[in-house]
């Protein structure tokens, strides 16, 4: 039982390149989310899944795209980077049930530089 | 959701309890109090949560304030190893979590 898992665990970007975040989870969640950590600051919602087949914007969506591949897999596209994008990317499960959100799992998180 | 407010640092000596204070002063009714924390070059983990009445389990205990307003998570002996950022979050419907920044927590040998 692995958890939360991304790839890769670090990535070098130059500015303009695109790339693709991957996340899966075994945990049978329903909901899924990417957060985006700058140096000293919390973490910020980027994009979320509710469920298989929807994706909703979250505080911080503008230069990302997302894809719910399947209840498993949540992927999070930068197409064409930027240096503020420079960042920590977590990617997180969770059940969301009749309204509410449980528990959320983390991932160890994508370390993104870009140039 | 309604925002917290957390010290944005604390100490604490190796083998002695801690007290994490967050104050919640617009806290609605249906707002669940979550903990997390996150060690040094990890994701957050989830600590615990409460909705009014005092919580326990194996991580901590989480006190809640008769009126809501604030709690307190309390680390009962504090181990090295409880070195992180702790942050309170307030849940309400909704499918978001807004983390702030916490509180970092150093624990001295």
């Amino acid at each position: 039982n692995a958890g939360v898992t991304q790839t890769p665990k670090f990535q070098v970007l130059k500015t303009g390149q695109s790339m693709t975040l991957q996340c899966a989870q075994d945990m049978n969640h329903n909901s899924m989310y990417w957060y985006r950590q700058d140096p000293g600051m919390g973490l910020r919602l980027i994009y979320y899944s509710a469920s298989e087949g929807t994706t909703d914007k979250g505080e911080v969506p503008n230069g990302y795209n997302v894809s719910r591949l399947n209840k498993r897999e949540f992927s999070l596209r930068l197409e064409s980077a930027a240096p503020s994008q420079t960042s920590v990317y977590f990617c997180a499960s969770s059940e969301y049930v009749r309204g509410r959100i449980h528990t959320q799992y983390f991932g160890p998180g994508t370390r993104l530089t870009v140039l | 959701d309604a925002k917290t407010t957390q010290p944005n640092s604390m100490e604490s000596n190796e083998e002695e309890p801690v007290h994490l204070p967050c104050n919640h002063s617009t806290i609605s009714g249906t707002d669940y109090i979550h903990w997390y924390r996150q060690l040094p070059s990890q994701g957050p983990e989830y600590v615990i949560h409460g909705l009014t009445s005092n919580v326990n389990n194996r991580m901590a205990s989480l006190a809640i304030a008769e009126d809501r307003k604030s709690s307190t998570l309390i680390l009962h002996r504090a181990t090295l190893r409880d070195a992180a950022v702790y942050y309170c979050i307030l849940k309400g419907t909704g499918n978001q979590f807004y983390f702030g920044t916490g509180t970092s927590l150093t624990v001295i040998p």
